[in-house]
């Protein structure tokens, strides 16, 4: 069965340049979700997207942006990246509009993993 | 704000040797709890969703039970594969992101 996507699967950047990752939800899947897990930590929400328009906002920086395009992938631009950002992204897509409960459980990538230099 | 607690952090096991994992919760209107497996530097993997107190779901060695605060999560006759951090997360009703506990990472030794 078809997983959700995500490209690359590693970036290395310096500090103060930009990043984008993308993210292919799984084909039906209406909304996306973005985490961040750093180093031995607990993924972290950072923003979600249903239909295309952004549903919910966590903590993500300002210097971070988000969107999901008609084709329902999704990219998250990093800019100004630090050394704090190092970590691993994921994304995750459900369908939440027109299946069943089981339907809004989300399923993950397998993530992007950055390193900031 | 939703608050997600497992227990323990670390859990080291014999193969063979049961034990229980821990997710206690507090949410406002609980969607569904969900668990996930990780292992290093993956992504997390669907395990099970559990929407009701009472509610329980097995899946090979692994079952969960739901209570309206916590979630257990057992382990029989654990094997060396089933070595991972488990995720605990909730999804509340007011909104679908989950918010995730820290994990209790298990080792199951040969």
């Amino acid at each position: 069965a078809a997983g959700v996507i995500q490209s690359p699967r590693h970036l290395i950047k310096e500090k103060r340049e930009t990043a984008t990752l993308k993210c292919y939800p799984i084909p039906r899947h209406d909304t996306v979700y973005w985490y961040q897990q750093g180093p031995g930590q607990d993924p972290q929400f950072l923003i979600s997207f249903y239909e295309k328009m952004q549903s919910d906002k966590g903590s993500i920086p300002d210097r971070f942006s988000a969107q999901q395009f008609s084709d329902y992938h999704s990219e998250l631009n990093m800019s100004s990246l630090e050394l704090g950002d190092s970590a691993l992204y994921f994304c995750a897509s459900s369908l939440l509009v027109g299946g069943d409960l089981e339907d809004t459980e989300a399923f993950f990538g397998q993530g992007t993993r950055l390193t900031v230099v | 704000e939703d608050q997600v607690t497992q227990s323990p952090e670390a859990l080291r096991l014999q193969e063979g040797e049961s034990s229980s994992l821990n997710c206690s919760y507090t949410v406002s209107g609980l969607r569904g709890l969900f668990w996930y497996r990780q292992d290093p530097g993956k992504g997390p993997e669907f395990l099970f969703t559990l929407y009701s107190a009472g509610e329980e779901k097995e899946k090979e060695r692994l079952k969960a039970t739901l209570t309206k605060k916590e979630c257990f999560l057992h382990i029989t006759a654990p094997k060396p594969e089933d070595s991972a951090t488990y995720l605990c997360a909730v999804q509340a009703v007011v909104d679908y992101k989950l918010s995730f506990g820290a994990g209790t990472t298990v080792t199951v030794r040969a």
